[in-house]
């Protein structure tokens, strides 16, 4: 069985700052990983996914992701804070067998102006 | 426009009125699921669908039934809805099963059971 930890259901960083979702992951097979956005109101966006290769992915917005097989995470940053990015944000995982994603329970990022 | 429609958005029933929430992608996907979302629980899957006339069971199915008997179409009904059956409810859409493949969500439907 596979499983997401997101550390944090609250993050809030000052605009401009360094934006560093955490996220955890479990699976007894290579993992595929991604990282979601929910906006107010809409529906789940993907930011950015991990399958194979590079381990450093790049999303859309600016953020990027680093699979670290040896620490099991996949940790989603930004090198500055927007007031847009202010939403809700899922770390998912699946693997090649796995009939849908399992998400984690989301982090709410708030951007103090 | 490629996209994930759902309807109602929102709706506020009773205890045991029957109830459907309509799911339509145009993008001619094989794989659509249906996701509940709770605060502190994150995403649930409730069902999904491989391709037409095939459902399975996701990890909280108790309460729901769905049919896929189109491809673009896959509702989520709710025979008799009880209050802990008040959610947000996403429907979603991939090329095909597997994991390598990006999965569209609709925008969401607020469900309130009273």
């Amino acid at each position: 069985a596979q499983s997401v930890t997101q550390l944090g259901s609250h993050v809030s960083v000052s605009e401009g700052a360094l934006v560093l979702l955490r996220c955890n992951y479990s699976s007894s097979v290579p993992p595929y990983l991604f990282w979601y956005v929910q906006y107010p109101n809409q529906g789940l966006q993907l930011l950015l996914k991990y399958t194979t290769g590079a381990t450093l992915v790049k999303g859309i917005n600016g953020f990027e992701a680093e699979f670290k097989k040896s620490e099991t995470s996949f940790h989603l940053t930004k090198p500055s804070a927007h007031m847009s990015d202010a939403a809700e944000y899922f770390c998912a995982v699946s693997d090649q067998s796995a009939d849908g994603l399992t998400f984690g329970k989301g982090t709410h990022l708030i951007i103090q102006p | 426009e490629a996209q994930v429609t759902q309807n109602p958005r929102y709706l506020i029933t009773v205890t045991g009125k029957k109830l459907t929430v309509t799911c339509s992608q145009n993008m001619n996907h094989e794989y659509m699921s249906w996701y509940r979302q709770d605060p502190g629980l994150g995403l649930r899957q409730i069902y999904y669908s491989m391709n037409v006339e095939v459902t399975d069971k996701g990890d909280v199915p108790e309460g729901y039934k769905v049919s896929r008997k189109e491809k673009r179409n896959f509702p989520l009904i709710l025979e008799s809805p009880s209050p802990n059956q008040t959610s947000l409810y996403f429907c979603a859409s991939s090329l095909a099963l597997g994991a390598y493949n990006e999965q569209f969500f609709g925008p969401g439907t607020r469900l309130t059971v009273l």
